[in-house]
């Protein structure tokens, strides 16, 4: 069965600093691979997604992710964070097998961004 | 374009009462997904429509819940008698490609 891992429940960090948000999946082929921000009272809103090509990928609001086969990880990373990165971020992994297609997602991390 | 919406965007009910949550996806998208998120959870996966086929029922939690999608568009998730711990945000999403589009959810306070 497929499963996310997210280690970090809060993260903080001060405004400007970088930061990188853990993701770890296990999967048994290559993996479909997205982070989600859930911003307070809102559906979630894709940052970017890995299906093939290129590990590194870049996403929405100045975001990157790096694909690492080797290591089952999917890292979430900016250079620079605004107070409005504040969020609840979500690594999903998918598809599933069995013929459904089923995200499966992590329990997510708090970024909390001080001035 | 439009997105995902769900109606109401809240919901308070007495225990034991049935509720109906609605999900309008996105046209044109074959597959609809409804979420549970629970206070400081992640999303724990409901139920799977994808075109005509006969849905994944497997992540519902117990037989008060039921869902249907008519005409292959609009949803509507059913939770009969409800109990306090069905309190939670429940998300709707659609999809064509393998990209789930999230409506904003349906808060359910269950007192």
């Amino acid at each position: 069965a497929q499963s996310v891992t997210q280690p970090d429940i809060h993260i903080t960090v001060s405004e400007g600093a970088s930061l990188e948000l853990r993701c770890n999946y296990s999967y048994g082929a290559t993996p479909y691979l997205f982070w989600y921000v859930q911003s307070p009272g809102q559906g979630l809103q894709l940052l970017l997604k890995y299906f093939s090509g290129d590990t590194l990928v870049q996403g929405i609001k100045g975001f990157e992710a790096e694909f690492k086969r080797s290591q089952s990880s999917f890292n979430l990373r900016k250079p620079s964070v605004h107070w409005s990165d504040a969020a609840e971020y979500f690594c999903a992994v998918g598809p599933a097998s069995g013929g459904s297609y089923i995200p499966t997602f992590g329990r997510g991390t708090s970024l909390i961004v001080h001035p | 374009g439009a997105g995902v919406s769900q109606s109401p965007s809240n919901k308070v009910t007495e225990k034991g009462k049935d509720v109906e949550l609605r999900c309008d996806p996105i046209s044109g998208h074959t597959a609809l997904y409804w979420y549970r998120q629970s206070l400081g959870q992640g999303l724990e996966f409901l139920i799977y429509f994808q075109g005509n086929s006969a849905p994944d029922k497997s992540g519902l939690p117990s037989d008060r819940f039921s869902a249907e999608r008519t005409g292959g568009s609009v949803s509507t998730l059913t939770i009969q008698r409800t109990q306090q711990e069905d309190s939670a945000v429940y998300l709707c999403a659609s999809s064509l490609d393998n990209e789930q589009y999230f409506g904003p959810g349906t808060r359910l306070t269950v007192t």
